[in-house]
């Protein structure tokens, strides 16, 4: 079992719908975790920092943490063609460590 | 957010040269920096952590004597691709922490193709 895991998509969205993306973990000793965006052919960008459970709103982008269930969201309201990309969750247990990444899922939002 | 440049965005090479990528923080001081490799529609994978002033750390499985990297200054790691071969051709990711260590910028990336 992958410590992370992420739907690879692809996941079609007509514009303007609300998406919803998710990861699932197994390492209980995450208390950090991001959400990248990744356009094709550039690095990741960040999108969302969370640091234990909780919500984080950032204009149309909300990320949740639920860390009974091992599982974080990021759900993205009035979604846009520019949304188009792939989204990669990422995880630390802080101190120092790595960051884990998950596989990403890949969102296409269409006219 | 903080900036992380890198050059070039993509090289094409011959078999057994090498090639040098350039990993630069534009707006704040990297201690450490770490390089990725990502294959098509795959997740990143972490090749090393470089090291401003001491050597780097690499990964499980990933060859030190092939990918040299250097961490000369507090804003600049390059990594050296050395005779290179076709299954060295990858998309190559810098990023370094800018306030938080978990909180990673990352670089445009370098396409890597071989011939």
């Amino acid at each position: 079992q992958k410590e992370v895991e992420q739907d690879p998509g692809p996941l079609s969205v007509p514009e303007g719908a609300i998406v919803s993306l998710n990861c699932t973990y197994s390492n209980s000793a995450f208390q950090y975790f991001m959400w990248y965006r990744q356009y094709s052919r550039k690095g990741p960008e960040l999108l969302m920092y969370t640091y234990s459970s909780g919500n984080k709103e950032d204009g149309r982008f909300t990320a949740q943490v639920d860390k009974s269930s091992k599982y974080i969201s990021l759900f993205i309201r009035d979604s846009q063609p520019s949304d188009s990309a792939t989204y990669l969750c990422a995880m630390s247990a802080g101190g120092g460590n790595k960051l884990t990444f998950g596989t990403g899922t890949q969102l296409k939002v269409e006219l | 957010g903080a900036v992380v440049s890198q050059h070039p965005s993509w090289v094409i090479c011959k078999s057994g040269t090498s090639v040098k990528i350039e990993c630069r923080s534009l707006d704040f001081q990297a201690t450490t920096m770490f390089w990725y490799r990502q294959f098509p529609k795959q997740s990143l994978m972490l090749m090393a952590t470089s090291n401003e002033g001491s050597k780097a750390t690499y990964e499980q499985g990933v060859e030190k004597d092939k990918f040299l990297i250097n961490h000369a200054s507090l804003t600049l790691s390059t990594l050296t691709v050395t005779s290179a071969h076709p299954e060295d051709s990858s998309f190559y990711i810098c990023s370094a922490p800018a306030d938080r260590f978990e909180k990673l910028f990352f670089g445009s990336g370098t396409q890597l193709s071989v011939l």
